[in-house]
């Protein structure tokens, strides 16, 4: 089975602070991704990255950064939370290709910004 | 990208079909329609995919109209640990690696 943890269930951060949400997977799966879920917003892609050092913006990237410098694992990095970050907030992998690409999720990170 | 649309909503007998529809009218065609559902609090867990025929696997079936326009998954014999929101959602075609979610299908099952 595939799987992909997240470093923290539950996080809580002051305005300001600089934050990691940190993902791994142990399927070598080249693809990863960081969504964020919110209320009646359903999921939305903040950024992926189909290789070691590569990434791409999602249709919410800003006030985020990533980091890869590992295949199995994919950082999101927020520079100076906002309370307007407060989210749960989602990993996912999947296998390279062209084809059909299931994408697996991690758990989830619920993070509170004060 | 073509877009979902699902009831907010369904109700469901333990032990009955559920039956949960999703329109995509303006869907491509060579966009898949994936299914995934997110039990409270947890990640979205895949269920089944298909183009074109239907699909069955050991989780759920999918029916696909045949002008692609809206599908139904089958859950054929719900159970309490079903309820969740079921989320229909149309790959885009040369975007591979975007998942649209939108608001999905909150699936209770009562007993």
């Amino acid at each position: 089975d595939v799987k992909v943890t997240q470093s923290s269930r539950y996080l809580v951060k002051r305005t300001g602070e600089k934050v990691f949400l940190e993902c791994v997977q142990d399927m070598d799966h080249e693809n990863m991704f960081w969504y964020r879920q919110d209320p009646g917003l359903g999921l939305r892609l903040i950024y992926f990255s189909y290789d070691v050092k590569m990434k791409e913006k999602g249709d919410i990237p800003e006030g985020y950064s990533v980091s890869r410098e590992k295949k199995e694992r994919f950082s999101l990095i927020l520079e100076s939370a906002s309370t307007n970050q407060t989210s749960m907030y989602l990993c996912a992998s999947s296998l390279a290709g062209q084809g059909v690409e299931t994408q697996y999720f991690g758990p989830g990170t619920r993070l509170l910004v004060l | 990208d073509a877009k979902t649309t699902q009831p907010p909503s369904m109700d469901c007998a333990e032990g009955r079909a559920a039956n949960l529809p999703c329109n995509h009218s303006t869907i491509s065609g060579n966009e898949y329609v994936y299914w995934y559902r997110q039990i409270h609090s947890q990640g979205p867990q895949y269920i089944i995919h298909g183009l074109k025929n239907n699909e069955t696997n050991e989780m759920a079936s999918l029916i696909i109209t045949e002008d692609r326009k809206s599908s139904t998954l089958i859950l054929p014999h719900a159970t309490l640990r079903d309820t969740a929101v079921y989320y229909c959602i149309v790959r885009p075609l040369y975007n591979f690696n975007k998942f649209y979610f939108g608001s999905g299908t909150k699936l209770n099952v009562k007993p």
